[in-house]
């Protein structure tokens, strides 16, 4: 499985967009690259899916570069709910196959 | 979307105590689900992987005697941990993916276990 880095936290104020980058330099083939958004206590939730160029939806976007190693999550303007643990994750999508966290980074978004 | 339901949701009891969670899959099958554990301030840590109809597989460090998984429909996968201790105390959160085509794994919203 594909390790991945990305930084231990991070801070914003309020209204900044926010981009937190994800190394993985050994991403194979057939992985795909997600992101997911964890607050204390609760289930990690799915933000964000893509397997090259850009991916968007309606909470964020996701740049992959050509060669796959690395990938940028961007969150546009955000607001204090958005102070969570995001998680980088890589591998393949295939049913038998788990996902593996890495330690995440801790976003502090401040008024 | 998938959704994964979890029960119960928090548990309290005493030591020596077995308990068992429950994961299920409400709109789709899953032959595979996944069971993570996590302590306070850290990550997901996978603790085995649920197939249906056969053993589970466990990660590595992870006692199977301890942590029993059954997992005996396309729907429903059960942990239950065994004469559990304080250090059992943690938040235990399962996950499923359909297996139809690429779909992300979704998770259930966790049973928060606590040992006295």
């Amino acid at each position: 499985l594909a390790k991945t880095t990305q930084p231990i936290s991070m801070d914003s104020y309020e209204g900044q967009e926010v981009n937190i980058t994800c190394s993985h330099n050994n991403i194979a083939t057939n992985d795909y690259i997600t992101w997911y958004q964890q607050f204390p206590s609760q289930r990690p939730r799915f933000i964000i899916q893509g397997y090259k160029t850009k991916v968007t939806n309606e909470v964020a976007s996701l740049f992959i570069p050509a060669d796959r190693k690395s990938s940028t999550l961007s969150l546009p303007r955000v607001s204090l709910s958005d102070t969570a643990v995001y998680y980088c994750l890589v591998g393949e999508n295939s049913g038998n196959t788990p996902l593996v966290f890495g330690k995440g980074t801790r976003l502090s978004v401040i008024a | 979307g998938a959704v994964v339901s979890q029960h119960p949701s928090w548990v309290i009891c005493k030591s020596g105590t077995s308990v068992k969670i429950e994961c299920r899959s409400l709109d789709f099958q899953a032959t595979t689900m996944f069971w993570y554990r996590q302590f306070p301030k850290q990550s997901l840590m996978l603790m085995a992987t649920s197939n249906e109809g056969s053993k589970a597989t466990y990660e590595q460090g992870v006692e199977k005697d301890k942590f029993l998984i059954n997992h005996a429909s396309l729907t429903l996968s059960t942990l239950t941990v065994t004469s559990a201790h304080p250090e059992d105390s943690s938040f235990y959160i399962c996950s499923a993916r359909d297996g139809k085509g690429n779909q992300p794994q979704h998770f259930g919203d966790g049973t928060r276990l606590s040992i006295l």
